[in-house]
C-alpha cells in the first residue's frame, strides 16, 4: 500500500541555517503531498501541499517541490528560526483520500 | 477551511474506566476521522466516521475498545473503553474538506 518514509530525526540547528528534512514515498497513483507541523503540545497544522508532478508548496519560508521521478517531497528552508523548533510530518493522500504519514521529524533550533 | 475543537483537552483515568471524547466542527463535513498519536511517535488512523452510517475501523482496532459516534455532519465522540495504561496517547480528531485534512487540537490522555 501507500507509504510515507521520512528522514529520521532528530535534528538539531543553530539559528540561520539551512534545513532539509527528507521524504519519500510509494504510491500506485498521484496522490497529493503535505508537510504538517507540530508544535510543542498543540494539534497538526498544515504547513504546505502539492497535488501534483512539479508543485511547488510554500508557506512561512518553507518549501517543498512534488518531484514525481524520484518519489520526494522534501522540505527545506533557507534560514531556521528557533520558532520552527517543532514535529514535522510528511503525509500523502491518495484517491480514496486515505492520509498515510510519516514518522515525523523532531527539529530543535537553537539560538 | 475547517476550524476543529476537541473535550477535553487532557485527562488521567484510572486503568479499567472509559473515557469520550468530543469533536466539534464549524462547518458540515462528511468525513471525520479519529487518530491516535502514541508518545513520540507518528499518527495511526484508529476509524473513520461518516454521518448515517458504521463507522470502518483499521487493522488492529475494534469496536468494543473504540466506539464512536457520528450523530450529525458537525460532532463526533470517540470512547476509549476499558482503559489500560497503553491506551495513554493524544487522540486527533480531523475533518476531509477536498483533498485537505484538517485536525483538531488533540485530547491528551494519561491512564494510570
Amino acid at each position: 500500500g501507500d507509504s510515507v518514509t521520512q528522514m529520521e530525526g532528530p535534528v538539531t540547528l543553530s539559528e540561520e541555517a539551512f534545513l532539509t528534512i527528507n521524504c519519500t514515498y510509494t504510491a500506485t497513483g498521484y496522490p497529493s503531498l503535505f508537510w504538517y507541523v507540530q508544535y510543542p503540545g498543540e494539534g497538526l497544522q498544515l504547513l504546505l501541499k502539492a497535488t501534483k508532478a512539479d508543485d511547488k508548496g510554500s508557506n512561512k519560508g518553507f518549501e517543498a517541490t512534488y518531484r514525481k521521478e524520484t518519489t520526494s517531497f522534501h522540505l527545506e528552508k533557507g534560514s531556521v528560526q528557533v520558532s520552527d523548533s517543532a514535529v514535522y510530518f510528511c503525509a500523502l493522500s491518495d484517491y480514496n483520500n486515505d492520509m498515510r504519514f510519516g514518522a515525523g521529524t523532531r527539529l530543535t533550533v537553537k539560538p | 477551511s475547517a476550524v476543529i475543537s476537541q473535550k477535553p483537552s487532557r485527562d488521567i483515568c484510572q486503568r479499567g474506566t472509559s473515557l469520550t471524547i468530543q469533536c466539534q466542527v464549524d462547518s458540515q463535513v462528511t468525513m471525520m476521522f479519529w487518530y491516535r498519536q502514541q508518545p513520540g511517535q507518528s499518527l495511526t488512523l484508529i476509524a473513520t466516521a461518516n454521518q448515517g452510517s458504521e463507522a470502518t475501523y483499521e487493522s488492529g482496532f475494534v469496536i468494543d475498545k473504540f466506539p464512536i459516534s457520528r450523530p450529525n455532519l458537525t460532532f463526533s465522540t470517540l470512547t476509549v473503553s476499558n482503559m489500560s495504561p497503553e491506551d495513554s496517547s493524544i487522540y486527533l480528531c480531523s475533518v476531509q474538506d477536498l483533498y485537505e485534512q484538517y485536525f483538531g487540537p488533540g485530547t491528551r490522555l494519561t491512564v494510570t
